[in-house]
C-alpha cells in the first residue's frame, strides 16, 4: 500500500490570504500526481493531473507544483476566497495498475 | 450529461441486513472504482473494475463484493451488513488508459449500519 501524507490536516485563513499545503509521497516508481477539489456535500472534482518531475499547473488563482525525486507536490491558493472553502485531496497510482491511493486530505476553510 | 450517478443517496441497515448499492455513469468509461470515505481515513478502495465482466480487490474488500455485468454499471453488495461498515461510500470512473486519467466521482451513498 502506497504512503501519501498530506499536510496539513486543516487550515482556516482569512479571506485574501494565501496559502499552500503539501503532499508526500514515496519518490521511488512515480506514475502520476492527482489533486481532487471536495466540497462539502458535493463530490470530489479533479484539479490536477501531474505526472513529469518539474511540472506546474494553474487553474485561476490555483496552481501546483510537483518534485517527484524528493516526493512532494504543493497546492497553493493565492488570496483564498469562501469559495475555496473545501478538502483538498491528493492521490497516486501505487504501482502500474489501474488504483488510485488517497491520502487524508487538507481541509481548508476561508474566513470572510 | 448524467455523469456518474450512484442510488440510493442514504440508507439505514440493521446488523446483518443486505443491500445493493448502485453506480451508473454514461460516458463509456472502462475503469470504474468504489471508496469509502471515514473520518480521519480519506478515500479507502473497497473494488474496482477494469471492463466489463471484470472486479479486482482493492485497499478494504472485506465484506464486500462487487459485479460488472454491464459496461455502464458497477454494483456494491453487502451481504450481511456491519456497524463498521457505516460510511459514506463514493462511485468513480475513468477512461482506459494512462494513471493520468482523472475520476468522476458520483454524489455519493451515506450508509449507517445500526
Amino acid at each position: 500500500i502506497l504512503n501519501v501524507e498530506q499536510s496539513p490536516q486543516s487550515l482556516h485563513v482569512q479571506e485574501g490570504d494565501s496559502t499552500n499545503f503539501t503532499c508526500s509521497f514515496p519518490s521511488s516508481n512515480f506514475y502520476a500526481l492527482h489533486w481532487y477539489r471536495w466540497e462539502t456535500a458535493k463530490s470530489p472534482e479533479a484539479l490536477f493531473v501531474m505526472t513529469l518531475n518539474g511540472d506546474e499547473k494553474k487553474k485561476g488563482r490555483i496552481s501546483a507544483t510537483l518534485n517527484t525525486k524528493e516526493g512532494y507536490s504543493y497546492l497553493y491558493i493565492k488570496g483564498s476566497q469562501p469559495e475555496d472553502s473545501a478538502t483538498y485531496l491528493c492521490a497516486l497510482p501505487p504501482d502500474a495498475g489501474n488504483m488510485l491511493t488517497f491520502g487524508g486530505g487538507t481541509r481548508l476553510m476561508v474566513k470572510p | 450529461n448524467a455523469g456518474v450517478t450512484q442510488t440510493p443517496k442514504f440508507r439505514v441497515l440493521k446488523t446483518g441486513q443486505s443491500m445493493t448499492l448502485l453506480c451508473a455513469q454514461d460516458m463509456n468509461h472502462e475503469y470504474m472504482y468504489w471508496y469509502r470515505q471515514d473520518p480521519g481515513m480519506g478515500l479507502r478502495l473497497i473494488h474496482y473494475s477494469v471492463g466489463e465482466g471484470t472486479t479486482a480487490k482493492g485497499e478494504v474488500p472485506d465484506g464486500y463484493n462487487v459485479s460488472r455485468l454491464k459496461k455502464q454499471n458497477f454494483l456494491l453488495g453487502l451481504e450481511s451488513a456491519a456497524p463498521s461498515q457505516t460510511s459514506v461510500y463514493f462511485c468513480a470512473s475513468r477512461q482506459q488508459g494512462a494513471r493520468s486519467e482523472k475520476l468522476f466521482f458520483g454524489s455519493g451513498t451515506q450508509l449507517s449500519v445500526l
